[in-house]
């Protein structure tokens, strides 16, 4: 039983255009949501959070989405550049429990 | 050292063999965690520590499976009587504290991995 979800293993996207990956949960308890970056060989690295009591939360070219009358967050990336090809995972956490982590979406920069 | 080290980066044994994977965390985060990516699938949570509290194992998968933390520091994942379906990568990652994770805190920051596979 997958309680977070990413159901597009893989995405291709023109280097300057914009980049959405999308993510579903099932648990309505969970209240962080958190997207990392994994390059191959290396551990996944942080790339942006957000509470459940915010929908929106923006650091430079990354943009999270939360909407949790629909159970899905989605991370834009604008514009996307050739560095960003990598695989993005989202997670998810419910208080102090361990996070959950979706199956990841493969992300392609075509320059 | 700046960052999380796991070791050995590659570990290949038979089937039936008892294996050890090894995590230093980051100097100064109480919370580590342990995790293991089977192909194609997502980051499967095994074990985590907190402080001196009590390790969750609630994602541990079987008794074969055990993990120990010493000093508060380094910890060592165990693995008995391995099998092939313990084929996977393994990842470890600390934070400053277990809790709700926001930007700068209670981040978990991962290890590049111990890609085990078993023969």
């Amino acid at each position: 039983d997958q309680q977070v979800k990413q159901n597009s293993p893989s995405l291709s996207v023109q280097e300057g255009r914009i980049s959405i990956l999308n993510c579903d949960y099932t648990n309505s308890m969970f209240d962080y949501f958190l997207w990392y970056k994994k390059y191959p060989a290396e551990g996944p690295t942080f790339l942006i959070s957000i509470s459940s009591i915010k929908d929106k939360n923006e650091d430079g070219r990354f943009t999270v989405f939360l909407n949790k009358s629909a159970k899905h967050l989605s991370l834009h990336i604008v514009p996307s550049q050739p560095g960003d090809s990598a695989v993005y995972f989202c997670a998810a956490s419910e208080g102090n429990t361990p996070l959950v982590f979706g199956k990841g979406t493969r992300l392609s920069v075509i320059a | 050292g700046a960052g999380v080290s796991q070791s050995p980066s590659n570990k290949v044994t038979e089937k039936g063999k008892d294996v050890e994977l090894r995590c230093d965390p980051i100097s100064g985060h109480t919370a580590l965690y342990w995790y293991r990516q089977s192909l194609g699938q997502g980051l499967e949570f095994l074990i985590y520590f907190q402080g001196n509290s009590a390790p969750d194992k609630s994602g541990l998968p079987s008794d074969r499976f055990s993990a120990e933390r010493t000093g508060g520091s380094v910890s060592t994942l165990t693995i008995q009587r391995t099998q092939q379906e313990d084929s996977a990568v393994y990842l470890c990652a600390s934070s400053s504290a277990a809790g709700p994770p926001t930007k700068g805190k209670n981040i978990q920051y991962f290890g590049a991995g111990t890609r085990l596979s078993v023969l």
